[in-house]
């Protein structure tokens, strides 16, 4: 079982649209997650930890739900630059252990 | 802004050729990292280092060697490059883990070998 899944998608939605990815991870000792954005033929760039509490930066809200073991990002009001792969990330402490999903691809239709 | 620089945005190289891979960062961060990325396999690590002259294997060190002889620069070398080190290869560097880290991903070189 791969320790970080997501589904590659690609999820086309119009503008305007809520959509909303899940990432289920299976190291139950994770400590922190992340979303990172990778625009085509570009780099991850980060997008947002995710607290355990849940928190949103703008029309983006991230959770965290332990018991469950996954992690999820809600985009609200897409745009079409919202059009990316989002990574799921988990880091289980220690310099080497942050585990990358495959990402899932998110295609915003005008 | 953190800059992570790949020396080589594409590259192209034979079989059995020796590759180096560049990578420099301009803000001082303990942490390299390079990675590899392929389609349906995500970024999987090749190795780290934490320090200069220090290094660790990641998951998948076979076939690559590094170096870190200061501390912005990381090196990443194929000591005889075969068809499957094709790919998108991605430098990074971070802070030393805090419970948050960040990652600064250079721009990546994408290596062909035919």
């Amino acid at each position: 079982r791969k320790e970080v899944e997501q589904d590659p998608g690609p999820f086309n939605v119009p503008e305007g649209a809520t959509v909303a990815f899940n990432c289920t991870y299976s190291n139950s000792a994770s400590q922190s997650f992340f979303w990172y954005r990778q625009d085509c033929r570009k780099e991850p760039k980060l997008l947002m930890s995710v607290y355990s509490s849940g928190n949103e930066d703008g029309r983006f809200t991230a959770q965290l739900n332990r018991a469950s073991q996954y992690i999820s990002l809600l985009i609200r009001d897409s745009k079409l630059s919202d059009s990316a792969t989002y990574l799921c990330v988990e880091s289980s402490g220690g310099y080497q252990k942050v585990t990358f999903g495959i990402g899932t691809k998110l295609q915003v239709i005008p | 802004d953190v800059k992570v620089t790949q020396s080589s945005r594409y590259l192209v190289k034979r079989t059995g050729e020796k590759v180096f891979l560049e990578c420099v960062q301009d803000m001082d961060h303990e942490n390299m990292f390079w990675y590899r990325q392929d389609p349906g396999l995500g970024l999987r690590l090749i190795y780290f280092s934490y320090d200069v002259k220090m290094k660790e294997k990641g998951d998948i060190p076979e076939g690559y060697s590094v170096s870190r002889e200061k501390k912005e620069r990381f090196s990443l070398i194929l000591e005889s490059a075969s068809t499957n080190q094709t790919s998108m290869y991605l430098c990074a560097s971070s802070l030393p883990l805090t419970g948050s880290e960040k990652l600064f991903f250079g721009s990546g070189t994408q290596l062909s070998v035919l």
